[in-house]
């Protein structure tokens, strides 16, 4: 089955400062990547996705790149804000609703 | 529109018994997937249901088993409880027009084995 491996598992940047958290994937049939936001005691909500036909994507303060060839892709959050705390959970589909998550990343945004 | 929301919001169980989760879509999403989050092993995808039929399933055993009603509601249903099997359980449900698509997760339900 798909393997999804996530880093850093914890990450504290300075308010302002850039974040990037790193996915790889196992299966090369695999074509969804979404991003969840999941903030303490609250459900996971997606921020950004990706499908394999295209390398980059961005939205406002957040791009995702996706390199096939190498099997990853990473999450960019540009001029951080204490509001981007939070843990966040890269995901990979290779088909219909099935999505193998990474272990999260706890990213903390210090004022 | 209502989001996805699910019933009960938290059980406690002890060793043994079995439990029944429900969760109602969104209106007009006709797939429904289930996942265990726990602490160490993060978000693990248990099945996922399209049209009543379950389409995917995860490496779960086989006391983990759900349905999908004519009205897309899914129900999840673990039987002989584990301690191990304390966790929040996710329901997320998707539209699907065509291939994979944005999922909406519901609030979860804290399931506590004792």
């Amino acid at each position: 089955g798909e393997n999804v491996e996530q880093h850093p598992s914890t990450l504290s940047v300075q308010e302002g400062d850039s974040a990037v958290i790193k996915c790889t994937y196992s299966d090369s049939a695999s074509n969804y990547f979404p991003w969840y936001k999941q903030e303490l005691g609250k459900r996971p909500q997606l921020i950004i996705d990706i499908r394999s036909n295209v390398g980059e994507k961005k939205d406002q303060r957040i791009a995702v790149t996706l390199n096939k060839t190498a099997k990853h892709f990473s999450l960019h959050i540009t001029e951080t804000q204490p509001e981007d705390s939070a843990v966040y959970f890269c995901g990979v589909s290779g088909g219909y609703q099935k999505v193998t998550f990474g272990t999260g990343t706890k990213l903390q945004v210090i004022p | 529109k209502a989001g996805v929301t699910q019933t009960p919001r938290y059980l406690i169980k002890t060793r043994g018994q079995q439990v029944t989760l429900s969760c109602s879509p969104i209106s007009g999403h006709r797939s429904v997937s289930w996942y265990q989050q726990t602490p160490g092993q993060g978000l693990q995808f248990l099945f996922e249901y399209f049209s009543e039929t379950q389409r995917n399933k995860g490496n779960f055993p086989g006391r983990f088993s759900g349905r999908q009603f004519s009205n897309s509601r899914s129900e999840m249903n673990v039987s002989t409880l584990e301690l191990g099997d304390s966790a929040l359980y996710l329901c997320a449900s998707s539209r699907e027009l065509a291939g994979v698509n944005e999922q909406f997760f519901g609030p979860g339900t804290r399931l506590t084995v004792l």
